[in-house]
């Protein structure tokens, strides 16, 4: 596709709800980013996929979140049971270079509110 | 955690004037990115300097680095309303594989 497609765009859940969230990245972009981003504050890192490997998920904040990406393209970040203070936004990233940094490509973001 | 601290938090400008904004950050790096963010969209990249690099230009853009100092600079030139938004720098960690930090950001509003 043209850009890194994020949905749903707004997600209100009950406390206590399982919510599912979804990215669709760039088309042959190797790896993927997910990124939880608070009010005011920059992105914090949650978990990276290289392919459909999960290299790197030191930033999940609980056993709550659970992400995936079975095919290496898709993903889904899913978050169990959730809590007021999941409220946040929700970003996917998608790069084409795999090892070293390089340009990230956004999605508009997935804007969790948990009442 | 968040690896880069930018200064100031919020800068005014008018339409025209030049806007600096500063990061800092604690380890050693690879690389250092500044990205862009207006408001309830995603993030888009803008700038990436090398460790080894100490100044680096882009259109209006020029980004500065100082590795000893941990520290960068951004500096938009002949700013315009549509600059407007929160500016990030992103850092790498040598020997990270691709993970960047983000800064906490500075929010910028250039008055028509």
């Amino acid at each position: 596709g043209a850009g890194v497609s994020q949905s749903p765009r707004y997600k209100v859940a009950k406390r206590g709800q399982d919510v599912a969230l979804r990215c669709d990245p760039i088309s042959g972009h190797v790896s993927l980013f997910w990124y939880q981003q608070a009010l005011g504050q920059g992105p914090e890192f949650l978990t990276y996929f290289q392919n459909e490997a999960q290299l790197d998920k030191s930033g999940l904040p609980s056993d709550r979140f659970f992400a995936e990406r079975p095919e290496g393209s898709v993903s889904t970040l899913k978050i169990q049971r959730t809590q007021q203070e999941d409220s946040a936004v929700y970003l996917c990233a998608s790069s084409l270079v795999r090892g070293v940094a390089h340009i990230q490509y956004f999605g508009a973001g997935t804007r969790l509110s948990v009442l | 955690s968040q690896q880069g601290e930018e200064d100031p938090q919020a800068l005014s400008i008018q339409e025209g004037e030049n806007a600096t904004m500063n990061c800092s950050y604690k380890t050693s790096i690879n690389n250092l990115q500044w990205y862009r963010q207006n408001s309830g969209r995603g993030l888009v990249h803008l700038i990436l300097i090398r460790s080894n690099e100490r100044e680096k230009h882009s259109g209006r853009l020029r980004v500065t680095l100082d590795t000893s100092k941990k520290s960068s600079s951004l500096l938009i030139t002949a700013s315009r309303a549509a600059d407007t938004a929160s500016y990030f720098c992103a850092t790498d960690s040598s020997g990270g594989y691709q993970k960047v930090t983000f800064g906490t950001g500075t929010k910028l509003q250039v008055i028509p």
